[in-house]
């Protein structure tokens, strides 16, 4: 069965630390692949999506991910994250019709 | 100029109740999305439509129906409510009906900012 692991409940960085979220997945065919971010009291937004290609991904608000079919990981990842990142952050994998969503990760950020 | 709104965005109802909430998108999409969001923040898929054409229908109870007057518009209608509906339902758009499509925005959803519903 198709599924999406988001192992970090939440994740507690400093301000100015780099920072690593963790998705891994289950699929059958290629994966197409997509992390999103849910500020407070807001929708989703795409931060990245991965399709073919380049294994390392860059995307919106400074993030990248590198897609690794020998762990079956996409890991976001953020040099020196920054007060406005703090967020609820999903990956999910895509069939062609729907995307099947990971439980979400809230980064929270300490001053 | 909001791209997917919905509304309301705040929905306190009794058990019992019928209510609806409203979902419009100015992106000139051509499939709509509704999804739930439960307190865990587990978002699940309910309802898909392509130019008002109902496309995906997951297990959802038939007291939830989806009404889509045209493409722009994806309506949910609840019926009868119960405990287990509060949640916060999330409409989308994309501008394709599939992942695999060729555009710029391809297999991005874009999404309202939630409706929370809180029944008592």
């Amino acid at each position: 069965a198709q599924s999406v692991t988001q192992p970090d409940i939440h994740i507690t960085v400093s301000e100015g630390a780099s920072l690593e979220l963790r998705c891994n997945y289950s699929y059958g065919a290629t994966p197409y692949l997509f992390w999103y971010v849910q500020s407070p009291g807001q929708g989703l937004q795409l931060l990245l999506k991965y399709f073919s290609g380049d294994t390392l991904v860059q995307g919106i608000k400074g993030f990248e991910a590198e897609f690794k079919r020998s762990q079956s990981s996409f890991n976001l990842r953020k040099p020196s994250v920054h007060w406005s990142d703090a967020a609820e952050y999903f990956c999910a994998v895509g069939s062609n019709y729907q995307l099947i969503w990971g439980a979400g990760t809230k980064l929270i950020i300490k001053p | 100029d909001t791209a997917v709104s919905q509304t309301p965005k705040y929905l306190v109802t009794q058990m019992g109740n019928d209510k609806s909430i409203k979902c419009e998108q100015n992106l000139g999409h051509d499939t709509m999305y509704w999804y739930k969001q439960d307190s865990k923040k587990f978002l699940k898929i309910m309802f898909s439509y392509n130019n008002k054409e109902l496309i995906i229908n997951e297990t959802v109870p038939n007291r939830f129906s989806p009404k889509s007057p045209d493409k722009a518009h994806l309506n949910l209608h609840i019926n009868s409510l119960e405990l287990g509906d509060s949640a916060v339902y999330f409409c989308a758009s994309s501008q394709e009906v599939g992942i695999l499509g060729v555009g710029e925005n391809t297999g991005e959803l874009f999404f309202g900012e939630g409706s929370r519903l809180t029944v008592l």
